[in-house]
This record gives C-alpha cells, sequence and structure tokens, in this order.
C-alpha cells in the first residue's frame, strides 16, 4: 500500500540550510506536498510539486523530486527560529486522486 | 479572508454520548475532508467529499459518519464516541487542480472518557 515516511527530529543552527527528507511508495503519485504546523495550530500548506517535476523553488524553500528513488526533501535556506515546526510530507496519487497520504512529520529544531 | 472553522475546538465527553464536531469553509471549495492526527502517526483521512452529497472513506472511517448536505459544510458525527477515538481533529478545504490550494481548521481536541 501506500506509505509515506521521514524521519522523526532535525535540528540545524540558526542561518544555516535545513534539509527534510521523505521517501514514498507509490509510484504513480501525481502530487506531493509539504505542510508546516506550527505548535497548537493547523496545518499549512507550504509548497507542492507535480511528479512531472524535478524540482520548485518558493523564496527560501527549495523541493527536489527524485522520482527514480521515490525521495522528496524541502532545503529551507537560512533558516530562522520562526522556522521551528513540524514539517509534513505527504503524497496524491493517480490511482485515488482524492486520499492524501500523510508521513508522521519531522519536527524541526533551530539551535542559536 | 479564507478561512476553515471547526467547533467546538475542545470538547472532554464520556463513552457512548453522540456528538458532532462542525466545519465550515467560505472559499466555495468543492473538496473537504477530515483527518485525526496522533502522536507518531501524522495525519489520517477519516473521510472526504468531493462534492455535496458525495462522501467517500478514507483510511480510518470506522466509528465516524460524516454528511455534505451543503457545499460549504461538512459535520464530523461520533454516533457512539470511545477512547480510542481521543485525538485531535483537523477538517481542511481544497481547491484540487493545477492551481491546488488547501486550507485547515485550528483543529478540534477531543477526550472520550
Amino acid at each position: 500500500g501506500e506509505d509515506v515516511e521521514q524521519s522523526l527530529f532535525l535540528s540545524v543552527r540558526e542561518g544555516d540550510s535545513s534539509v527534510i527528507n521523505c521517501t514514498y511508495t507509490d509510484s504513480s503519485s501525481t502530487y506531493l506536498y509539504w505542510y508546516k504546523q506550527e505548535p497548537g495550530a493547523g496545518l499549512q500548506l507550504l509548497t507542492y510539486i507535480f511528479s512531472n517535476m524535478d524540482m520548485k523553488q518558493d523564496q527560501r524553500l527549495t523541493v527536489l523530486l527524485n522520482k527514480k528513488d521515490k525521495h522528496l526533501s524541502l532545503r529551507i535556506a537560512d533558516t530562522q527560529t520562526g522556522d521551528s515546526a513540524i514539517y509534513f510530507c505527504a503524497e496524491r496519487s493517480y490511482s485515488s486522486a482524492s486520499k492524501i497520504i500523510f508521513g508522521s512529520g519531522t519536527r524541526l529544531s533551530i539551535r542559536p | 479572508e479564507a478561512q476553515v472553522t471547526q467547533n467546538p475546538r475542545y470538547l472532554i465527553t464520556v463513552t457512548g454520548k453522540k456528538l458532532t464536531v462542525t466545519c465550515s469553509q467560505n472559499m466555495n471549495h468543492e473538496y473537504m475532508s477530515w483527518y485525526r492526527q496522533d502522536p507518531g502517526l501524522g495525519l489520517r483521512q477519516i473521510y472526504y467529499s468531493m462534492n455535496v452529497e458525495v462522501t467517500d472513506k478514507g483510511d480510518v472511517p470506522e466509528g465516524y459518519k460524516v454528511s455534505r448536505k451543503e457545499k460549504r459544510n461538512f459535520p464530523l458525527i461520533l454516533e457512539s464516541p470511545s477512547p480510542n477515538q481521543t485525538s485531535l481533529y483537523f477538517c481542511a478545504s481544497s481547491s484540487l487542480g493545477e492551481e491546488e490550494t488547501q486550507y485547515f481548521g485550528p483543529g478540534t481536541r477531543l477526550l472520550v472518557l
């Protein structure tokens, strides 16, 4: 079945780049998403990428997609304290266009 | 302002007492869905709806019901809540397609005793 996996924790120094990784199993994925969840809040859609793209950049965010390895990453440049949050990777597949499968989330902490 | 609202935000109830969590969106989105979030499990989809009167099961539908009588509202119904339904619930609405937007509600924290 479909599965999305992420590492649970990441700690980076303020000002460095953060790279959050995700792997997925469904080769028919059409959309791949990154969400941010701050403490006590709902999810915020940060960005998404179509499966026919390799890269998408949006200000400090860069998404890289390696379809061969089914690997997705989110790079946050110049990480700030406000970037502390849980980041979720998710996929939506062609075979089940209405269903979005989430990873378990990566908690990003920023150290001074 | 684009918004998804949920009510109540917090609820403590007892086993077997029927409850409804409301969800409303003001963006005229066709697609709405309910998720539960549990530690270490990410978000799991409970039910979703592609349009009025069109609903379907997600990954964990057991013990839940939904209805979609109007486009803006998508209530989640627990007919007979049990302690394993203690969780954080999120409603979301989306415009699916090339220019996709998604909005999540603020969450409803439910404790079933």
